[in-house]
């Protein structure tokens, strides 16, 4: 039984390109969220998604920032023209009903931009 | 929005030592959860504990709802218990876990 993954586990990118970030929810999830952690503080809420459908992006840079959860395949997180502030580990979590039910983490993408 | 506070933000101990840590929040919530996040930066469930108490091991948890409070027990701490802990909040009017401050934790020999 498949926790959630996520990919890659360690990403570098030049300051000015993209950034991909996948996530896998656990088997029967399907809802996602983004979390943001910068090194040594705690961890920062980005956006909630269903199948399809943004619940809550109240977390998100208004710029550069974008994320989905498709039909079929990984939610992504997408980093346009990444600057070195957007260094951080960013997290996936899944749960199958907000708020009732536990929510689970995947290991986190560790974004280095240089 | 919902604030989290926990204590201490820092906690050094001596393997085998017992050690209480709490988590304070600002309003009423409808799920609680503690994560302990290992040196290699790996999230890791420990307690799914929206009210009563919960043992695991040498691990145990109490949520006080009413009280706007939960409490993470350790107690024979190994070192392998280093890292920082996290308890985290659902509300009723928002559809996301709050993650509160962290306690970081050292087990010493």
């Amino acid at each position: 039984n498949a926790g959630v993954m996520q990919n890659p586990r360690h990403l570098v990118r030049r300051r000015g390109q993209e950034a991909r970030l996948r996530c896998s929810p656990m088997k029967g999830h399907s809802h996602v969220y983004w979390y943001r952690q910068l090194p040594e503080e705690g961890l920062k809420f980005m956006v909630y998604l269903q199948k399809e459908n943004i619940i809550d992006e109240s977390g998100m840079p208004k710029e550069r920032f974008s994320a989905e959860f498709p039909k079929e395949g990984p939610s992504i997180l997408r980093i346009q023209q990444v600057v070195r502030g957007d260094s951080a580990a960013y997290f996936c979590a899944s749960s199958n009903h907000p708020g009732d039910t536990e929510a689970f983490f995947g290991q986190g993408t560790r974004l280095t931009v240089v | 929005g919902i604030q989290v506070e926990q204590s201490p933000p820092d906690l050094i101990l001596q393997e085998g030592a017992n050690s209480t840590l709490r988590c304070n929040f600002s309003d009423s919530v409808n799920n609680l959860q503690w994560f302990h996040q290992n040196p290699w930066g790996q999230l890791i469930n420990l307690f799914y504990i929206p009210s009563g108490t919960k043992q695991n091991g040498r691990l145990s948890a109490t949520t006080v709802a009413t009280e706007r409070y939960s409490l993470l027990y350790i107690s024979s701490s190994q070192t392998t218990d280093s890292g920082v802990y996290f308890c985290a909040v659902y509300t009723g009017t928002a559809s996301k876990l709050t993650f509160g401050t962290g306690t970081r934790l050292q087990v010493t020999l």
